[in-house]
């Protein structure tokens, strides 16, 4: 049974970086099918994507977020990272962590997502 | 980035009666659209894709139908499991932009 689970700070200040990991059980982070992703919930809103990385450490970074966000692997540990500088209260929102791959007509399905902590910033 | 304008953003609705719930892209996407729904305090899950597509494992209930910049999620019967929000997502250019979310809630 694949699970992803998220851990970090559940409150950050402004100016700081909220840092995020997700240890990855039952699959294999090094797996040449799947690609591992953030995407987050800003309070009653809809869903917004952070962007995602690949094993290989190639990633992709949403523009809106790009100057400011990171994402990166451990291989070693299962687990890959989120960090997102300068955080303002506008950053205050529920952040998953979630795994995507290609079906056989190579259509993205995210197959398996973490709870989502509330990650909250605020003095 | 290609908007996605989703309604309505909510609606209220008894069991049995069908339910529809549209996507309209700023762009053309061709069929590069999934549906997922979430229910509350759990990830999403995704019930359709290819636009028409229908998940191995979700009720036939659910359809979806368009292409282009048009899409229409369909529940034909409304079962009480059903009543959650609801999620478009286009795929066909980066960034991947989602919905803006129709809860369904109950009459």
């Amino acid at each position: 049974q694949v699970q992803l689970q998220e851990s970090g700070p559940g409150l950050v200040k402004p100016s700081q970086t909220l840092s995020l990991t997700c240890t990855v059980s039952g699959a294999s982070i090094s797996s040449a099918r799947d690609y591992w992703s953030w995407i987050r919930q800003h309070p009653g809103k809809g869903l917004e994507w952070i962007g995602y990385i690949y094993y290989s450490g190639s990633t992709y970074y949403n523009p809106s977020l790009d100057s400011r966000v990171t994402i990166s692997v451990d291989t070693s540990k299962n687990q890959f990272s989120l960090k997102l500088n300068s955080v303002t209260a506008a950053d205050t929102a529920v952040y998953y962590c979630a795994r995507f791959n290609f079906d056989s007509r190579g259509y993205p399905n995210f197959d398996y997502w973490g709870q989502g902590p509330l990650v909250t910033v605020s003095s | 980035d290609i908007q996605m304008t989703q309604s309505p953003s909510s609606l209220s609705a008894s069991v049995g009666d069908r339910v529809t719930i549209t996507c309209r892209a700023s762009q053309g996407i061709r069929n590069d659209l999934g549906w997922y729904q979430q229910k509350p305090g759990k990830a999403p899950k995704r019930l359709i894709y290819a636009a028409s597509s229908l998940q191995s494992g979700v009720p036939s209930r659910f359809s979806g139908s368009g292409s282009g910049t048009d899409f229409t999620l369909t529940i034909s019967s409304l079962q009480p499991e059903d009543f959650a929000t609801y999620y478009c997502l286009q795929h066909n250019s980066y960034p991947w932009t989602f919905g803006q979310g129709t809860k369904v809630e109950i009459k």
